[in-house]
């Protein structure tokens, strides 16, 4: 399996500011994904990000508020822009599997406070 | 719609103690299942997964699943657990690159 890192690791910002997240891959994929865990909840996917193309947002969220860069088969970004309370979370990337089987890959997340 | 569901908020089990965590899935196709287990301050790891065949699926650290299709399940066994088995194990469907995942079990481990 892919081994995926996240920076930063984690962060305390104020609202009304943005915060972008960067995710590396070690090998080139496809399909790389967003997801947002809320305190205590499961995992919601926000938009799926495919080199060449815009990403695929899920419903409930747009991509003025949760920008995507997929500048190359190895790396993508999120940004958490014009950030709330509400916005605080812990926010993971994840890659597709090569199986052909669907399987997801997690990197560690990105815990984000915003106060 | 699509959807998982873990009746299970939280188990507490003691260690060396037999453990089922249960899902129930439900998917308009042929779905591919996953268990994925996350440790506190960490992300997630695949445990085991279901694309076809044999229905009872081994995964890494001794943990098993079994696919009912018949009660649209997908339960995850391990047959003695281990104090470092405490953690949020979340079952997920997928088809075409995209999970949909269960609220998570929280699993405690009394020594």
């Amino acid at each position: 399996s892919a081994v995926i890192s996240q920076k930063p690791s984690r962060d305390i910002c104020q609202r009304g500011t943005s915060l972008t997240i960067q995710c590396q891959v070690d090998s080139q994929v496809t399909m790389m994904f967003w997801y947002r865990q809320q305190p205590g909840q499961s995992l919601t996917l926000i938009a799926t990000a495919n080199q060449g193309s815009e990403a695929t947002y899920e419903s409930g969220f747009v991509i003025d508020k949760f920008p995507i860069s997929r500048p190359n088969l190895t790396f993508s970004t999120l940004t958490v822009s014009n950030m709330s309370p509400e916005d605080s979370s812990i926010y993971l990337c994840s890659v597709g599997g090569t199986s052909g089987g669907h399987e997801q890959y997690f990197g560690p997340g990105t815990r984000l406070t915003v106060t | 719609a699509q959807s998982v569901t873990q009746p299970d908020i939280h188990i507490t089990v003691s260690e060396g103690a037999s453990l089922e965590l249960r899902c129930n899935y439900s998917y308009g196709a042929t779905p591919y299942l996953f268990w994925y287990v996350q440790s506190p301050g960490q992300g997630l790891q695949l445990l085991l997964k279901y694309f076809s065949g044999d229905t009872l699926v081994q995964g890494i650290k001794g943990f098993e699943a079994e696919f009912k299709r018949s009660q649209s399940s997908f339960n995850l066994r391990k047959p003695s657990v281990h104090w470092s088995d405490a953690a949020e194990y979340f079952c997920a469907v997928g088809g075409y690159n995209k999970l949909i995942f269960g609220a998570g079990t929280r699993l405690a481990v009394h020594p």
